[in-house]
């Protein structure tokens, strides 16, 4: 089943405790990019990746890292977390960046609260 | 920069009443346009997506959206609603070219008996 995985989906934690949140897609895509969900302000870009070593900030990518070493997975990364970081993250992936032929396919999504 | 506006964050309409829900956007050039679904505790789904063939376009669990240039308009109807059709909807654009999609606020739909 074509999917993509987040892991994990819920996360408490405190400020300053690094985490990691794994993303993995089994379509062999070139594309995957992160995004955050905020009540009233839509989905946000966080990075994205246009293929294996190539990533590209999006409009919030202040305190996240992300890494594309194979191209199945696209990690996102918080070094220290802040409160303002608590958010609902997403996950996706397509052929393309999402053209007319290549919509995005999005995880589950993760919910992270920064305490 | 190209933006998504979608009327209203909250619509309410009884079972089988005609739902619509509103999505503009700016942009100078023609560009791709998407509607996507949230239902609870999931990711987002495409419900379905301008393709410049046709002005208006057919989705899944018979939705269609019209795209309309002069008013840089792209909504999205159903002529009946279903309780299942509750969920949050997003509209989105990508400019020819660009590397992401742009997603406007969200549209909570809510479905009364």
């Amino acid at each position: 089943e074509a999917q993509v995985t987040q892991n994990p989906r819920y996360l408490i934690t405190v400020t300053g405790k690094k985490l990691t949140v794994t993303c993995s897609q089994n379509m062999n895509h070139e594309y995957m990019s992160w995004y955050r969900q905020d009540p009233g302000l839509g989905l946000r870009q966080i990075y994205y990746s246009m293929n294996v070593e190539v990533t590209d900030k999006g409009d919030v990518p202040e305190g996240y890292k992300v890494s594309r070493k194979e191209k199945r997975n696209f990690p996102l990364i918080l070094e220290s977390p802040s409160p303002n970081q608590t958010s609902l993250y997403f996950c996706a992936s397509s052929f393309g960046a999402g053209g007319v032929n290549q919509p995005q396919h999005f995880g589950d999504g993760t919910r992270l609260s920064i305490l | 920069a190209q933006s998504v506006t979608q009327l209203g964050s909250h619509v309410s309409v009884s079972e089988g009443a005609l739902v619509l829900l509103r999505c503009n956007y700016s942009s100078s050039v023609p560009p791709y346009l998407f509607w996507y679904v949230q239902y609870p505790n999931q990711g987002l789904q495409l419900l379905l997506k301008y393709t410049s063939a046709a002005t208006l376009v057919k989705g899944i669990n018979g939705f269609e959206a019209e795209f309309k240039k002069s008013e840089t308009s792209f909504h999205l109807t159903k002529p009946s609603a279903h309780m299942s059709d509750a969920a949050e909807y997003f509209c989105a654009v990508k400019i020819q070219g660009a590397q992401k999609l742009v997603f406007g606020q969200g549209t909570r739909l809510t479905i009364n008996p």
